[in-house]
């Protein structure tokens, strides 16, 4: 497809739990965004990627939150020790350049921790 | 319809006519700005962007206006139809940063 993919749509997990979301950028895009948003909330930055350079991490709520992104392509986000308070949907965004430009949206993966 | 004041979080509007939505950002030195919707159960969707040199922009029954004196940021829609029910987000950036911020959204249902 054209657009960002995430996977999976949707997760449920048991508190305390490890969990891994994916997200496949638009090719060619070098900017990579995850944002988090909670029911009936606003996007929330997490972390950021551009290029080869380091990531933008000021967004993350705890060091139980990590990112990859590998050869500069598909990120993966993960959260250990999952936490009640982790569920929400979570959005990665790629745009072509990294300032002042349209960013395209994943549909999400809903996470819901029990 | 239309939403006034700084933000409301609904709006309600009558198939047909036209919906005024607003959005007070929070940074003046802000010069890129974002409307985006987003449907239940998708991310959001890219409506209409402008920059800072511009007061005003319009798409296909969209029109964005930028008052930088005031911070505000407006997104009317022509002859609201029902597939224009959704979360409407406004985003703002600032030069040269790579972050956009998000408002809170305001939610929008078309009466039919």
């Amino acid at each position: 497809g054209a657009g960002v993919s995430q996977s999976p749509s949707n997760k449920v997990t048991e508190k305390g739990k490890d969990v891994e979301l994916r997200c496949d950028p638009i090719s060619g895009h070098t900017a990579l965004y995850w944002y988090r948003q909670s029911l009936g909330q606003g996007l929330e930055f997490l972390i950021y990627f551009q290029g080869n350079s380091a990531p933008d991490k000021s967004g993350l709520p705890s060091d139980r939150f990590s990112a990859e992104r590998t050869g500069g392509s598909v990120s993966t986000l993960t959260i250990q020790r999952t936490q009640q308070e982790d569920s929400a949907v979570y959005l990665c965004a790629s745009s072509p350049t990294d300032m002042n430009t349209e960013a395209f949206f994943g549909q999400g993966t809903r996470l819901t921790v029990v | 319809g239309e939403s006034v004041g700084l933000h409301l979080p609904t709006l309600s509007v009558q198939e047909g006519d036209n919906s005024i939505i607003n959005c007070a950002y929070s940074n003046s030195a802000s010069d890129y700005f974002i409307w985006y919707k987003q449907e239940s159960g998708k991310g959001p969707q890219f409506i209409i962007d402008i920059r800072s040199n511009m007061d005003k922009r319009q798409g296909q029954r969209v029109t964005v206006l930028l008052n930088k004196t005031v911070k505000h940021l407006s997104l009317q829609i022509a002859a609201t139809q029902p597939g224009d029910s959704a979360v409407y987000f406004c985003a703002e950036n600032l030069p040269n940063d790579y972050k956009l911020s998000f408002g809170a959204g305001t939610t929008v249902t078309v009466r039919a």
